[in-house]
């Protein structure tokens, strides 16, 4: 597709269980974002992606929370032992190159509800 | 710790009216600061804006930055319904890859 793709939209989940959040990235772009939005907030930094390294994992809230990329392209977030706290819409952004201070393009976003 | 204000949190008005939404902040070596709109899950840019005092415009939204008093202001005329969103302010500082995000304003334009 043209944007970026995140699947699935929404997850529902009970507590202490694990998910995955998929990003597919605009094609070309080498550098993907991964941010958290709770309700009446602006996104908040989780991670970032250049080519298949995590270059800055300083927004990752807890060892419960990892993320890869292993072929520089698609990225899963992946999150152990939910907690209800961790509800929040999970944003992934993609620009073609890092670090420019320029344009990031985000996608729908995955709506997590831990119950 | 860097820091992103945005005022007022909420407004409301009028199809037709002008509004004006302020973002402040507080970084260690500044880059860029950036506007978004956020409708109803992905945030769309709108304005990068990099040195003071020069206004970036695209139709009737508008934008400038003063890196003197660390602050932004978009400006949105002759509003339209069209334009009812969450308006995001965000910076990036040398170095960083990321962008740190204000807490947004939630526009809303009445018919």
């Amino acid at each position: 597709g043209a944007g970026v793709s995140q699947t699935p939209s929404n997850k529902v989940t009970e507590k202490g269980k694990y998910v995955e959040l998929r990003c597919d990235p605009i094609s070309g772009h080498t550098a993907l974002y991964w941010y958290r939005q709770s309700l009446g907030q602006g996104p908040e930094f989780l991670i970032y992606f250049q080519g298949t390294g995590a270059a800055d994992d300083s927004g990752l809230p807890n060892d419960r929370f990892f993320a890869v990329r292993p072929e520089g392209s698609v990225s899963t977030l992946k999150i152990q032992r939910t907690e209800r706290g961790d509800s929040a819409v999970y944003l992934c952004a993609s620009s073609p190159i890092g670090g420019s201070g320029g344009e990031l393009f985000f996608g729908e976003g995955s709506r997590l509800t831990v119950l | 710790e860097d820091k992103v204000v945005q005022s007022p949190l909420s407004l409301v008005v009028h199809e037709g009216d002008t509004v004006t939404l302020n973002c402040s902040y507080e970084v260690t070596n500044f880059r860029s600061l950036l506007w978004y709109k956020q409708e109803k899950k992905a945030p769309t840019f709108l304005f990068m804006l990099t040195s003071s005092g020069i206004e970036k415009k695209s139709g009737r939204l508008s934008s400038i930055l003063d890196k003197k008093e660390l602050f932004s202001i978009l400006n949105i005329t002759a509003t339209q319904t069209g334009d009812s969103a969450i308006y995001l302010c965000a910076i990036v500082t040398q170095g960083a890859q990321k962008l740190v995000f204000g807490q947004g304003t939630r526009l809303t334009i009445n018919p």
